[in-house]
């Protein structure tokens, strides 16, 4: 009953420094989310993905890459990681296809809290 | 561009009250709704999901309404308790073609015992 698993939970690093976020799902769900958690500013998407191999931007996508190489794990990356970068990390996925998208429910992760020095 | 907007953006009540928090958007071509709440440290654990034809769902004492036309929905929890004591997170799903929620700032709600 594991649902969606965030690698590491809590992460230093200094300005320069690269890193991968990890989420993995065990519910088969075709879509997955990275959001970022800032005071103040509610959750942004960063990046998603509808299916195996296909990512796309959402509203705050620079200075982040993932990729989607398996169907339940979407990794987030950060190659030179900067102060503003911050936050909280938050995956999510769902199970959605567009006919149903008015069912599309959304389950997060824990949370990755990332400090950048 | 999609905006939500939550008010209060705090609210303390004591135990056994019942209690409203608003959420507010800006585009009414919505998907669906979705209220979520937040425990300090911790994800986000979804409550409630109206989709866009519905006017309300509930689940247990939690109760949570959508006016499309008006760009408003409401939650409203009913005896309170200090379980709920938490942050109410409103979101919603908008956009042709993408699947981007839009997250309002939050409520925080303390139930005083």
């Amino acid at each position: 009953n594991a649902g969606v698993t965030q690698t590491p939970k809590f992460r230093v690093l200094k300005t320069g420094q690269s890193m991968t976020l990890l989420c993995a799902q065990d519910m088969n769900h075709e879509y997955m989310y990275w959001y970022r958690q800032d005071p103040g500013m509610g959750l942004r998407l960063i990046h998603y993905s509808v299916g195996e191999g296909t990512t796309a931007k959402g509203e705050v996508p620079d200075g982040y890459n993932v990729s989607r190489l398996k169907k339940q794990n979407f990794l987030l990356g950060l190659e030179s990681a900067a102060p503003s970068q911050t936050s909280v990390y938050f995956c999510a996925s769902s199970p959605t296809s567009f006919s149903i998208k008015a069912k599309n429910i959304q389950y997060f992760g824990a949370g990755t809290r990332l400090s950048v020095l | 561009k999609q905006e939500v907007t939550q008010i209060p953006a705090a609210l303390s009540v004591p135990e056994g009250e019942n209690l409203v928090l608003n959420c507010s958007f800006t585009d009414s071509a919505i998907y669906n709704l979705q209220w979520f709440r937040q425990d300090p440290g911790k994800g986000l654990t979804s409550l409630l999901l109206i989709q866009s034809s519905q006017r309300e769902q509930t689940s247990g004492r939690l109760n949570a309404s959508l006016d499309k036309s008006s760009g408003r929905s409401t939650l409203y929890i009913a005896a309170s308790q200090p379980g709920d004591s938490a942050t109410y997170l409103c979101a919603v799903l908008s956009g042709a073609g993408s699947y981007q929620l839009t997250f309002g700032k939050g409520t925080k709600l303390s139930v005083i015992p």
